[in-house]
């Protein structure tokens, strides 16, 4: 069965420093992974996916996410915050048949001025 | 494009009303997709439709019908509303070949 871990469910960060959200994932076969971030009242927007190619993904908005077999890891980055970087983020993984998508529970993600 | 639209945006029910959610694409997906949201759970798959023409139920379909009208259209139905369906429902679209999904704005509904 397949299934992601958010580690943090709420990270707070300073404008123009790092971000980093943790997620692991589970999945029985070598999995697609996504990142979905949702701002307050909105819908989901693709930042960035991993499906077998390129182990750095590289995503909009200055995101990138590192698959990690190893330690079954997907983590999103960014080098330096800004305040339109507030949201709700999603890791997910697709079932093999691409018929479901296993959300995490979210990280929300805090800009301070 | 407009992508992935939902109509209503806002709906409120009183326990035992029915209505429809409507969803319809413009990107030529193949698959469409209900999710429901609630708050600390993520989203949760109701049902999918992997072409015109076919359905089938995903991790929560109790209480909830839906109809592939036709490639564009895909709409969710609650025959019987119950306080338990209070989400936000999200549709979503997926390109032939591709994993990922693109969802629409949502529908917020709750049921009183």
């Amino acid at each position: 069965a397949q299934s992601v871990t958010q580690l943090d469910s709420h990270v707070s960060v300073s404008e123009g420093t790092p971000v980093l959200l943790r997620c692991n994932y589970s999945s029985s076969y070598s999995p697609s992974l996504f990142w979905y971030v949702q701002h307050p009242n909105k819908g989901l927007q693709l930042l960035l996916k991993y499906t077998s190619a390129a182990t750095l993904v590289k995503g909009i908005n200055g995101f990138e996410a590192e698959f990690k077999k190893s330690e079954t890891s997907f983590h999103l980055t960014k080098p330096s915050a800004h305040m339109s970087d507030a949201a709700e983020y999603f890791c997910v993984v697709s079932d093999f048949w691409a018929n479901n998508l296993f959300f995490g529970t979210g990280t929300r993600l805090t800009v301070i001025p | 494009n407009a992508g992935v639209t939902q109509t209503p945006k806002f709906q409120v029910l009183k326990t035992g009303q029915s209505m429809t959610l409507q969803c319809a694409q413009d990107m030529n997906h193949n698959s469409m997709y209900w999710y429901r949201q609630d708050p600390g759970m993520g989203l949760r798959l109701i049902y999918y439709s992997a072409s015109e023409g076919t359905t089938d139920k995903g991790e929560v379909p109790n209480g909830y019908n839906v109809s592939r009208l036709n490639k564009r259209e895909f709409s969710l139905r609650l025959e019987s509303a119950a306080p338990s369906q209070t989400s936000v429902y999200f549709c979503a679209g997926r390109p032939g070949g591709s994993y990922e999904q693109y969802f629409g704005p949502g529908t917020r509904l709750t049921v009183t």
